[in-house]
């Protein structure tokens, strides 16, 4: 069965520093990879989205993710946090027709 | 375009009431879900619809009932609800498969 896994329950990143969120999968077939985030209160936005080509992908607000099949992983990045930054990141897989399987969540803080 | 809607966004239920989250998308999308989000456990697919006429279960569908009626709407029915069943619910479409998924604003139900 698809799964998901992200490591860490909650990470805190001084306000301009490196991130990265981690995202380890299993899935049969080549997957459907996306990363999305929720505001507190809020519904969820799509951050990227990895189907095919090129593994290192561009998303909104300065993210990347890389797609490493060998580690199962698609670790999500961004060089330099901002305060607004700070939020739920949910790693998903496709899992097959329209159905996606989510991790469990890593809540952002950002401290200033 | 409104996107995808969701009504009510709170709503407070006594065991074993019933009830109807709705649901609506503008965007003639074909596929539609309905998820769960529970602190630490992210979002799980209760229901999902291909079209219209077409649906199946997700991953926890007990207690739940979908019908599709129309491309637009995908009402969730709960029939007979349990205080396992306060959660936040989202409602999402996506154009096809494999295709992103856009989320609704959420219902936060609580049932005592």
């Amino acid at each position: 069965a698809q799964s998901v896994t992200q490591p860490d329950i909650h990470i805190t990143v001084s306000e301009g520093a490196s991130l990265e969120l981690r995202c380890n999968y299993s899935y049969g077939a080549t997957p459907y990879l996306f990363w999305y985030v929720q505001s507190p209160g809020q519904g969820l936005q799509l951050l990227l989205k990895y189907f095919s080509g090129d593994t290192l992908v561009q998303g909104i607000k300065g993210f990347e993710a890389e797609f490493k099949r060998s580690q199962s992983s698609f670790n999500l990045r961004k060089p330099s946090v901002h305060w607004s930054d700070a939020a739920e990141y949910f790693c998903a897989v496709g899992a097959g027709g329209n159905k996606l399987v989510f991790g469990a969540g890593t809540i952002l803080r950002v401290k200033s | 375009n409104a996107g995808v809607t969701q009504t009510p966004k709170f709503q407070v239920l006594k065991t074993g009431q019933s009830m109807t989250l709705q649901c609506a998308q503008d965007m003639n999308h074909e596929y539609m879900s309905w998820y769960r989000q529970d602190p630490g456990m992210g979002l799980r697919l209760i229901h999902y619809s291909v079209g219209a006429g077409i649906t199946d279960q997700g991953e926890v569908p007990n207690g739940y009932n979908v019908s599709r009626s129309t491309t637009e709407d995908f009402p969730l029915r709960l029939l007979s609800a349990a205080p396992s069943q306060t959660s936040v619910y989202f409602c999402a479409s996506s154009r096809d498969r494999g295709h992103e998924q856009y989320f609704g604003p959420g219902t936060r139900l609580t049932v005592t």
